[in-house]
């Protein structure tokens, strides 16, 4: 497995409350992502970053704020936590944005929002 | 918008039986397309993509451009094949984000 661990890899919350996920690599790459993963729907991509301050939206960014102030650490922020955000958390990392490069993921986290 | 759509959540065969899973997508440009693997109790990872024309773990997967297809086939499924399969595509000129379809499950029955 690429470098890349993910931290809880499991939490129950309640709803209205702060969660942050963390992605850690010990890749060096520059790029990075964020999924969520449900039933039917897949992964949908929630917001990307291509550098150290650089961080952009995805498909389903509303609800989440993210922060990368170091190429290893990628931030996945739920300001106020609703039960539609229960899901499972996927970091991806590539050495590369062009298109067709491998991403490689993490182990994911397993989120509950009561 | 681009779309990738699997129209089969599950997908059961035995041992020894050919299966293939279908992938379609909607995009007018040219993209990348991948399948992705997740087996039970490990990550995600790259099961094999378009560009590279080969053949992982007995798999192989054909971009139809005319019917906007990737369906993935393997002639005779190992119980080991049995996981979660996701057909993905990128856009060359949208960077390597990936839009994923919801995915196929394949159990292989001995």
């Amino acid at each position: 497995d690429a470098g890349i661990t993910q931290s809880p890899r499991h939490k129950v919350t309640e709803t209205g409350t702060p969660v942050t996920l963390r992605c850690h690599q010990t890749e060096n790459h520059r790029y990075m992502y964020w999924y969520r993963q449900d039933p039917g729907h897949g992964l949908r991509l929630i917001h990307y970053s291509y550098g150290v301050k650089d961080t952009d939206k995805g498909e389903v960014s509303d609800g989440y704020s993210v922060s990368r102030s170091k190429t290893e650490d990628f931030l996945l922020t739920l300001e106020s936590a609703t039960s539609s955000q229960t899901s499972v958390y996927f970091c991806a990392i590539s050495e590369s944005r062009t298109s067709g490069e491998t991403q490689y993921f993490g182990p994911g986290t397993r989120l509950l929002v009561l | 918008a681009q779309r990738v759509t699997q129209p089969e959540k599950l997908l059961s065969v035995f041992k020894g039986a050919p299966v293939e899973l279908k992938c379609n997508y909607s995009y007018s440009g040219s993209p990348e397309l991948f399948w992705y693997v997740q087996y039970s109790r490990q990550r995600l990872q790259l099961l094999l993509r378009h560009i590279s024309r080969e053949s992982i773990k007995g798999f192989t997967a054909d971009l139809n451009k005319g019917e906007t297809s990737f369906h993935l086939k393997k002639p005779f499924a190992q119980e080991e094949d049995s996981a979660m399969y996701y057909c993905a595509l990128s856009r060359r000129a949208a960077g390597n984000k990936l839009t994923f379809g919801g995915g196929t499950r394949v159990l292989v029955k001995p």
